[in-house]
């Protein structure tokens, strides 16, 4: 399978524990997108990295949250000291990066649950 | 006011009826649009990618993009049980990277 993959798929914490997800995107993309959705809302917007630059930060992350992108391949997603709230999806997705390529693939998802 | 309105349904159509998804957006810096769809439990799927304004057909599915309404629109012809999902209307501005703001989905279900 040569889409975007996230690990684990599911994942049940308690709270105040500690979560990191991974997303590894197409091979050939440069950008990367964090996403969270909510039940029954539209994904919202996270983090940005172009290559291994994190670009752009949504003020949805708050300073709990913690996504890097080393040499610019796959990317972790860390939650300390996790909150009921944090309950969600977390999707990531990846794009080409070039005029006229922006569209973004998504991977399956990681659902977080906040106990 | 959320940058952009979609009505979340659900919306149950019987089989082979022609299904109309809408989108209003508030933002007219908004030059590409998109639909995805997502299934239960997995991540959005692109269908359609827009920019600008006009139509834009593939297969059994249309989407029209009318920005001086700011108004656009998924439709699907001979529907099929496999359509049943939440579908996502998405749009961002134009130029190097895109963030991309989503609609809360409609769900549909097509009936056999």
């Amino acid at each position: 399978d040569t889409g975007v993959s996230q690990d684990p798929r599911h994942k049940i914490t308690k709270r105040g524990q500690n979560v990191t997800f991974r997303c590894d995107p197409i091979s050939e993309h440069n950008r990367l997108y964090w996403y969270r959705q909510t039940l029954g809302q539209g994904p919202e917007f996270l983090t940005y990295f172009q290559n291994e630059a994190q670009l752009e930060k949504s003020r949805l992350l708050s300073d709990r949250f913690s996504a890097e992108r080393p040499k610019g391949s796959f990317s972790t997603l860390e939650i300390q000291r996790t909150e009921q709230g944090d309950s969600a999806m977390y999707l990531c997705a990846s794009s080409l990066g070039l005029a006229g390529e922006e569209t973004q693939y998504f991977g399956p998802g990681t659902r977080l649950l906040v106990l | 006011q959320k940058e952009v309105e979609q009505d979340p349904g659900p919306l149950s159509v019987p089989e082979g009826a022609i299904v109309s998804l809408n989108c209003t957006y508030s933002n007219s810096a908004f030059q590409y649009f998109m639909w995805y769809r997502q299934y239960s439990r997995k991540g959005p799927e692109l269908l359609m990618y827009t920019y600008s304004s006009g139509n834009k057909e593939d297969g059994r599915f249309t989407a029209q993009v009318d920005k001086s309404s700011k108004y656009i629109s998924l439709f699907i012809r001979d529907s099929q049980p496999s359509d049943s999902a939440t579908y996502l209307c998405a749009m961002s501005r134009s130029g190097g990277y895109q963030k991309v703001t989503f609609g809360t989905g409609t769900k549909l279900q097509v009936i056999p």
